[in-house]
């Protein structure tokens, strides 16, 4: 098993662009966790889903962050309109277990 | 309100040593897990060991094992015969109700050759 994957492993925009991070969970996990961590706050939980459905969104931050979840191999987090304050490294983590992914290390400009 | 508290903010070790890394916590729940994780300098999040709160032994896993001593609220972290590679920064985290993991600010560990 390829174990978490994540793309992009860095990405860096402009304040005011959008941006889509994507997951691709270990098949046959059915939850699934995005976290966001930087130095001020540490690791925060955003959102999770379990069986493809959001559970707990109650750490994304603010309306400019929503996430999806299509199918069972598959979720995205956007950010739209994109700010400086949202540059961190985001990760995506599956299975009760919570493997996570590699990270996107986000800078916005 | 579930809480992680990691009162080590740095660790410095020599090679070959054993290391102990703190970690209590607080949750007025009866069923819980406690995770502990590494993150080097490379940034990705690797799982290391599980116990849950009905375990009744202690989890170890290669060299790693969880000192859970569950009356006092403490998950300490036992790295036994330190290596180079193991410095890192390592965090703490709980699961309990929700599936979702509260993480606590973590510990850079130093292992000195």
């Amino acid at each position: 098993d390829a174990g978490v994957i994540q793309s992009p492993r860095h990405e860096v925009t402009e304040m005011g662009q959008e941006v889509t991070l994507r997951c691709k969970p270990i098949s046959g996990h059915n939850s699934l966790f995005w976290y966001r961590q930087t130095m001020m706050r540490g690791l925060e939980l955003l959102i999770y889903f379990n069986n493809n459905v959001p559970i707990d969104d109650s750490g994304m931050p603010e309306d400019r962050f929503s996430a999806k979840m299509p199918n069972a191999s598959f979720s995205t987090l956007k950010i739209q309109p994109s700010e400086p304050r949202d540059s961190a490294v985001y990760f995506c983590a599956s299975g009760i277990e919570q493997f996570f992914g590699p990270g996107t290390r986000l800078t916005v400009l | 309100a579930q809480k992680i508290t990691q009162t080590q903010p740095g660790m410095f070790v020599q090679e070959k040593e054993a290391v102990t890394l703190d970690c209590t916590y607080d949750t007025s729940d009866q069923s819980y897990g406690l995770f502990w994780y590494k993150q080097p300098s490379s940034g990705e999040m690797i799982f290391l060991i599980y116990q849950g709160s009905y375990d009744e032994q202690n989890a170890t896993e290669g060299r790693y094992s969880l000192n859970f001593q569950k009356a006092r609220k403490s998950a300490n972290l036992v790295i036994s015969a330190s290596q180079l590679g193991d410095s890192a920064m390592y965090f703490c985290a709980m699961r309990a109700g929700a599936q979702k993991l509260v993480f606590g600010q973590g510990t850079r560990l130093t292992i000195n050759p």
